[in-house]
C-alpha cells in the first residue's frame, strides 16, 4: 500500500535560513514522488516531482528534492528561506500516475 | 498556462441541502478527480473518472455524492443531503493521457450550517 508521512505538521525558520522539510513514503515499486504548495486560500500548485532518471530534482522558486530510495525519502530544500515561501507544503506518491496518496501536509512559517 | 478552474470558490448550505461544484479542466486532460481537504487534515482522495465513467473511488465517495460530465467540459461533483462533516475544500484535478502528473483547481471550499 502506498502512504507518505510527513514529520513535522509545523516548522518555523528564519528569513535566510535553510528549509528542509522531511517526506518519507511506502510503496511497493519504484514511484513517482511530487511535493505541491499551497498558498493562503489557494489551492494545489506543483513544486517538483520525480519519476525517473536524476535523483535531484529542481522545482520552482528555489526548491530542490532528492529521492533517496535506501531511505524512501523525498526531502525537500531550499537553501535561503523568503517571505514568500510561507505556505501549507504537501508531499505526494503515486505507484501509477493514476492515483495519488498525500500527506498530512507541513504549515512552513518564516520568520522575518 | 492552462489552469483548471473551479467554481464556486466558496459556498455556504444548509444542512440538508444539494450542492454542485463545478469544474472545468485542462482542454487536454482526459483524467479527472476529485479530492478534500477538511480543516487542518490531509488532503483526501474522493474519485476518478476516466471516459465518461467512474475509474475509481474511495469509501468517503458513498451514494451521498455523484459525478458527472454533462456537456463534455464541465465536470461537476454532487453532494445530496449535506451534512455538517462534508464542510471542506474540495479540489478538482485533471491529468493528460499518459501523464503522470496531475493538476489541481483553486478549490472549491463548501460549509455546511
Amino acid at each position: 500500500a502506498q502512504s507518505v508521512t510527513q514529520l513535522g505538521s509545523h516548522v518555523s525558520v528564519s528569513e535566510g535560513a535553510l528549509v528542509l522539510l522531511r517526506c518519507n513514503y511506502s510503496s511497493s515499486v519504484p514511484p513517482y514522488l511530487f511535493w505541491y504548495v499551497q498558498y493562503p486560500n489557494q489551492g494545489l500548485q506543483l513544486l517538483l516531482k520525480y519519476t525517473t532518471g536524476a535523483t535531484l530534482v529542481k522545482g520552482i522558486n528555489g526548491f530542490e528534492a532528492e529521492f533517496k530510495k535506501s531511505e524512501t525519502s523525498f526531502h525537500l530544500t531550499k537553501p535561503s528561506a523568503h517571505m514568500s515561501d510561507a505556505a501549507e507544503y504537501f508531499c505526494a506518491v503515486s505507484e501509477d500516475g493514476n492515483q495519488f496518496y498525500f500527506g498530512t501536509g507541513t504549515s512552513l512559517t518564516v520568520i522575518p | 498556462e492552462p489552469e483548471v478552474t473551479q467554481t464556486p470558490s466558496h459556498q455556504v448550505t444548509q444542512m440538508g441541502q444539494e450542492v454542485i461544484l463545478r469544474c472545468v479542466p485542462i482542454s487536454n486532460h482526459l483524467y479527472f478527480y476529485w479530492y478534500r481537504q477538511i480543516l487542518g487534515q490531509k488532503v483526501e482522495f474522493l474519485v476518478s473518472f476516466y471516459n465518461n465513467e467512474i475509474s475509481e473511488k474511495s469509501e468517503i465517495f458513498d451514494d451521498q455524492f455523484s459525478v458527472e460530465r454533462p456537456d463534455g467540459s464541465n465536470f461537476t461533483l454532487k453532494i445530496r443531503s449535506t451534512k455538517l462533516e462534508d464542510s471542506a475544500m474540495y479540489f478538482c484535478a485533471g491529468r493528460e493521457s499518459g501523464g503522470n502528473t496531475i493538476y489541481f483547481g483553486e478549490g472549491s471550499w463548501l460549509t455546511v450550517v
